[in-house]
């Protein structure tokens, strides 16, 4: 199965600045298109919610604040101008090979 | 908007069994992929279960292989996961959701675009 590793496993982050997550598979994602990387976000009491699909793609209503980067096994996010409603915990999981897997988690909170 | 809404769940006894659903709204579910993915107490997320388009493919986590059953009956447009020998460690909010779409022979991936709203199974001994 692979391994999905992220860090750090919190952040805490002023208002205004940027933030970045990483996120290092076990075995390449890569296949047919790209990169088969997504991430997803959890507020407080809600359900998980698309942010990013193969590597850098945008879910449809997703801020440009938001930005994916990355290749094969080691892949970045990135939270620029980061404001209050951007708290919760995110997660990368890879979709190139079932089982499905996610990430830890990482946990922003705003300073 | 499309919407997956969600039933079942609640408090059972370790060994018991129960069986979650999940109802597709302002949507058809028979092109997609469906997931349930399941979250425990304080921790992460968990991938469980994924069943193909058209119900010939089911694949499961180790840590239910053999006791659940993930199903689909796409004229109801519902899913559904039933898990047997119930144990405490599947204690965990359970979310529904879909990714991959078929259209003819062509395969669409727009990630996991549309989650449950969570269902909350308690297992006590």
């Amino acid at each position: 199965d692979i391994v999905v590793t992220q860090s750090p496993l919190s952040l805490s982050v002023t208002p205004g600045e940027s933030a970045s997550i990483s996120c290092r598979s076990s075995h390449s994602l890569l296949r047919d298109r790209g990169s088969h990387l997504e991430w997803y976000l959890q507020k407080p009491g809600q359900s998980p919610q698309l942010l990013i699909y193969f590597t850098s793609i945008r879910a449809s209503g997703v801020s440009d604040r938001f930005s994916g980067s990355g290749s094969d096994t080691d892949f970045t996010l990135k939270i620029s101008r980061v404001e209050a409603g951007d708290v919760g915990v995110y997660y990368c999981m890879q979709s190139v090979r079932t089982p499905r897997s996610f990430g830890q988690g990482t946990k922003l909170e705003i300073k | 908007q499309a919407q997956l809404v969600q039933s079942g769940g609640g408090m059972v006894q370790r060994g018991e069994s129960l069986r979650l659903s999940c109802v597709g709204t302002a949507f058809n579910i028979d092109p997609y992929a469906m997931h349930w993915v399941r979250q425990t107490p304080g921790k992460g997320l968990e991938w469980v279960a994924v069943i193909t388009h058209d119900g010939s493919g089911r694949y499961y986590a180790d840590f239910v292989e053999g006791r659940a059953t993930i199903s689909r009956d796409n004229s109801k447009n519902i899913l559904y996961l039933e898990i047997d020998s119930l144990r405490e460690e599947d204690t965990a909010v359970y979310y529904c959701t879909r990714d991959e779409k078929v259209a003819g022979n062509y395969y669409y991936y727009y990630g996991m675009d549309v989650w449950g709203q969570g269902t909350t199974v308690t297992v006590s001994s």
